[in-house]
């Protein structure tokens, strides 16, 4: 079965320094992978994805994400956190040949707090 | 605005009564998809719509119905819920459901059922 991981309820970090939100995955064959955002009281943004090509992902608000297949990873990551990135953080992915169409299997979350 | 929208935001029902919350999306996509979210268990799909007529169930059917009439349009029905419906809920919708396709999500539901 599919089953994509967050290993960590919350992640602390100071502003300004780097942060990294970790996603691990189980999927057949080639993964499509996907990061979302989710600010208080608001749905879910798209933040960045991979589906192929570079490992190196750049996505809205700053952030990238590395693809590493060997360790079947997709961690989250800014240089430099701001307050305001603040929020619950959504890795997401499938498979890319399964059926179920855009179906996606999202992790339980982790949630980002930056301290001023 | 491109955007994906719901109604209501926030619900606070008995059990038994039943409820529709609307879903309604303005990029003329043909995937649309609903999906609830709990603590601890991140998002987890319900019923998702390729096309107009066309639907199908998702991980967490149980309990839930949908439609498809129109193409921008994707109600979510609770035909009579229950406490164990008491969640956050996202409808989510993409242009084709192809599968490395982004997804564009609503504001969400927040449903409390007593």
């Amino acid at each position: 079965a599919q089953s994509v991981a967050q290993p960590e309820d919350q992640v602390n970090v100071a502003e300004g320094n780097p942060l990294t939100v970790k996603c691990t995955y189980s999927v057949s064959g080639n993964p499509y992978l996907f990061w979302y955002v989710q600010y208080p009281n608001r749905g879910l943004q798209f933040l960045l994805k991979y589906i192929t090509g570079d490992n190196l992902v750049k996505g809205s608000y700053g952030f990238e994400a590395e693809f590493n297949k060997s360790q079947t990873s997709f961690h989250l990551k800014k240089p430099s956190a701001l307050v305001s990135d603040s929020a619950l953080y959504f890795c997401a992915g499938r498979d890319a040949f399964s059926g179920g169409y855009n179906k996606l299997i999202f992790g339980a979350g982790t949630r980002l707090a930056v301290h001023p | 605005e491109a955007q994906v929208t719901q109604n209501p935001r926030y619900l606070i029902t008995v059990t038994g009564k039943k409820l529709t919350v609307t879903c309604s999306q303005n990029m003329n996509h043909e995937y649309m998809s609903w999906y609830r979210q709990d603590p601890g268990l991140g998002l987890r799909q319900i019923y998702y719509s390729m096309n107009v007529e066309v639907t199908d169930k998702g991980d967490v059917p149980e309990g839930y119905k949908v439609s498809r009439k129109e193409k921008r349009n994707f109600p979510l029905i609770l035909e009579s819920p229950s406490p164990n419906q008491t969640s956050l809920y996202f409808c989510a919708s993409s242009l084709s459901g192809g599968r490395g396709e982004t997804q564009y999500f609503g504001p969400g539901t927040r449903l409390l059922v007593l």
